[in-house]
C-alpha cells in the first residue's frame, strides 16, 4: 500500500499570507493526487484532483502542483474561511490519505 | 444532486460487530466507474480509508483492517453496507461514506461528495 506523508502537521498564518502544504507519496503516483479541506465537525470538501485541477466552484487562490512523489497545495492569499485542516489522498491505487495539515490563525 | 447519509448504532460494545448503512441518492451504483467508499476519522485524528465497492461489485479493503471488514451493495435500495467485526475502543471514530467518481474517459478519480458522518463509540 502507498503511504502519504504531509508536512507540516500544522501551521499558523495570517489573513493574506501565502501558504504552502507538502504531500509526499511513498512511491510514484504519477498525478493521481487529490486535496480535501475539512472544517471542524464537518465532512471533508473536495478541492483539487489530478494534482492541479480545481474542482468547480473552488476559489482560484487554491492551486496544486507536483507529480511522481512530491506535491504541494498552495493558498495564494489566505482568507478567513480557509482556516481548516487539509488532506491529500492518492488515487493511483487503493486510496490512502495523508495525516493532515491544520492551518490556524496566527 | 448527489447525497449520502450514514446510519447505524452510536454505541457498540467491545468485541461486537458494527454494521453501518450508507443510503445515497442522485447516482446509480450500476454505472461504470462509480463506487462508494467508507472512510473513518478518530476524534482529533486523520482520515483513514476503510473499504470501497465498485459498480461491478469489485471490493477493496484497507490492508490493515481487511480481516475485519465486509462491504456489500444493494443497488435496488441505493445502499452500501459496511460491517466491521471485533470492535475495540480504538475503533471509536466518525465513519463517513463517500461517492467515488472518475473523470470521464480516464482513471483519475476522487471522493465527492461525502456523507455527514456518524460517530460510533466503542465502550462497555
Amino acid at each position: 500500500d502507498i503511504q502519504m506523508t504531509q508536512s507540516p502537521s500544522s501551521l499558523s498564518a495570517s489573513v493574506g499570507d501565502r501558504v504552502t502544504i507538502t504531500c509526499r507519496a511513498s512511491q510514484s503516483i504519477r498525478n493521481y493526487l487529490n486535496w480535501y479541506q475539512q472544517k471542524p465537525g464537518k465532512a471533508p470538501k473536495f478541492l483539487i484532483y489530478a494534482a492541479s485541477s480545481l474542482q468547480s466552484g473552488v476559489p482560484s487562490r487554491f492551486s496544486g502542483s507536483g507529480s511522481g512523489t512530491d506535491f504541494t497545495l498552495t493558498i495564494s492569499s489566505l482568507q478567513p474561511e480557509d482556516f481548516a485542516t487539509y488532506y491529500c489522498q492518492q488515487s493511483y491505487s487503493d486510496p490512502s490519505f495523508g495525516g493532515g495539515t491544520k492551518v490556524e490563525i496566527k | 444532486q448527489i447525497t449520502l447519509k450514514e446510519s447505524g448504532p452510536t454505541l457498540v460494545a467491545p468485541t461486537q460487530t458494527l454494521t453501518l448503512t450508507c443510503t445515497f441518492s442522485g447516482f446509480s451504483l450500476s454505472i461504470s466507474g462509480v463506487g462508494v467508499g467508507w472512510i473513518r476519522q478518530p476524534p482529533g485524528k486523520a482520515l483513514e480509508w476503510l473499504a470501497l465497492i465498485y459498480w461491478d461489485d469489485d471490493k477493496r479493503y484497507s490492508p490493515s483492517l481487511k480481516s475485519r471488514l465486509t462491504i456489500t451493495k444493494d443497488t435496488s435500495k441505493n445502499q452500501v453496507v459496511l460491517t466491521m467485526t471485533n470492535m475495540d475502543p480504538v475503533d471509536t471514530a466518525t465513519y463517513y461514506c463517500a461517492h467515488r467518481t472518475s473523470l470521464t474517459g480516464t482513471t483519475v478519480n476522487w471522493f465527492d461528495p461525502w456523507g455527514q458522518g456518524t460517530l460510533v463509540t466503542v465502550s462497555s
